[in-house]
């Protein structure tokens, strides 16, 4: 597709459980970012990609949150023992190359019940 | 990190209406983002603006860099122009948003 897209849309969970959250960026952009919205509030970065490798991972809130990139195009957030307070949107961007304008994804948008 | 101001949080507008919106932004910046979410949640990209002036159609967009503040300016408001308008700015690569201008156009 032309833009960023992002499954599942929505994803409804117990507290406790595993959540995997997948990003396709734009064909060709070698940077790729993760970021939490909530309600009320603007996106928070989380981390950002260039490549296969993560370059930045400073805005994971802690180790029960990982993301990966094995083949430098789409990306998988995973969230290990989900807590309640971990329920947002969670947005993908992508963008040429590190720095240059970042295109965003509509969004899953997860709730741990 | 840097951090990013916007004014004013909410604004209400009879449609046909004009209206600024502004950005303040604590140290230098090398770009900056204009968004609008939109009520389903996406974010659109408005402009990718350093510095200048720039327009697209009905908005257009200021930024000062040497002044840290980015204007967007939005003419002859319509409906569809509801929804939050965000502006973002690069430190290391990642995006610092404002908590963003809430927007709403009356028939």
């Amino acid at each position: 597709g032309a833009g960023v897209s992002q499954t599942p849309s929505n994803k409804v969970t117990e507290k406790g459980k595993y959540v995997e959250l997948r990003c396709d960026p734009i064909s060709g952009h070698t940077a790729l970012y993760w970021y939490r919205q909530s309600l009320g509030q603007g996106p928070e970065f989380l981390i950002y990609f260039q490549g296969t490798g993560a370059a930045d991972d400073s805005g994971l809130p802690n180790d029960r949150f990982f993301a990966v990139r094995p083949e430098g195009s789409v990306s998988t957030l995973k969230i290990q023992r989900t807590e309640r307070g971990d329920s947002a949107v969670y947005l993908c961007a992508s963008s040429f190359s590190g720095g240059n304008e970042q295109f965003f994804g509509p969004g899953t948008r997860l709730t741990v019940l | 990190g840097i951090q990013v101001e916007q004014s004013p949080p909410d604004l209400i507008l009879q449609e046909g209406a004009n209206s600024t919106l502004r950005c303040n932004f604590s140290d230098s910046v090398n770009n900056l983002q204009w968004f609008h979410q939109n009520p389903w949640g996406q974010l659109i990209n408005l402009f990718y603006i350093p510095s200048g002036t720039k327009q697209n159609g009905r908005l257009s967009a200021t930024t000062v860099a040497t002044e840290r503040y980015s204007l967007l300016y939005i003419s002859s408001s319509q409906t569809t122009d509801s929804g939050v308008y965000f502006c973002a700015v690069p430190s290391d690569y990642k995006l610092s948003f404002g908590a963003g201008t809430t927007v709403t156009v009356r028939a």
